[in-house]
């Protein structure tokens, strides 16, 4: 069974920074397409940012220069390092795998709230 | 940037009814690229369809999905409690890789 648990989500000052991590268990995320989409509260889904099995890695242009995504394979865990957080970056961040074109499973979700 | 723009927004029915979801693209999407998801209360997104058509493991055949090229349709054959939630299609590209539409809610009359 393919279970993925976001932590690291809490409160943080604008400005601030926070590491999310996604712990996998039953695929390995080296292996996969591993994504962040966050839902901000009342509102829709909105793809963040994806790492490929090869490497690559593609981000939103609302996150691009600030989010940095990645994964530790001895762990098998994703992370997303979120650097000069903004208020417009609350909300709850989804951890998402599946063939390249959507997601398959998804993680209960960790929230981010960034506020003074 | 392709948008997606799901309609209604909201669909009110009532249980053993049909219902029929609308996902139209700014620019054509490969059917291939086209899913939809159900969001529940409190809870992450499930898949629904993939490849525009295809069930997920475990979806009853009540769902089904069609379309190609902009227009792109969810259909409910007949609603059962559980399906009052919210629904999205997501679709991908090259930039942004993924979107997903604005979500239509499907609520009970």
């Amino acid at each position: 069974e393919v279970q993925l648990v976001e932590s690291g989500g809490g409160l943080v000052q604008p400005g601030g920074s926070l590491r999310l991590s996604c712990a996998a268990s039953g695929l390995t995320v080296s292996r996969n397409y591993m994504s962040w989409v966050r839902q901000a509260p009342g509102m829709g889904l909105e793809w963040v940012s994806v790492l490929y099995s090869d490497g690559s890695t593609y981000y939103a242009d609302s996150v691009k220069g600030r989010f940095t995504i990645s994964r530790d394979n001895s762990k098998n865990i994703l992370y997303v390092q979120m650097n000069n957080l903004r208020t417009e970056d609350t909300a709850v961040y989804y951890c998402a795998s599946g063939p390249r074109y959507y997601y398959d499973y998804w993680g209960p979700g960790t929230r981010v709230t960034v506020s003074s | 940037e392709i948008v997606l723009t799901q309609s209604p927004g909201t669909l009110s029915l009532s249980p053993g009814e049909r219902a029929t979801l609308s996902c139209r693209a700014s620019q054509s999407v490969s059917s291939s690229y086209l899913a939809w998801y159900k969001q529940s209360p409190g809870q992450a997104p499930r898949l629904l369809i993939y490849g525009a058509s295809s069930r997920a493991t475990g979806i009853p055949d009540r769902f089904s999905g069609s379309g190609s090229g902009t227009d792109f349709t969810l259909t409910i054959s007949r609603l059962e409690p559980e399906d009052f939630a919210v629904y999205y299609c997501q679709q991908y590209g090259t930039s942004p890789r993924y979107t997903f539409g604005q979500g239509t809610k499907l609520e009970i009359k």
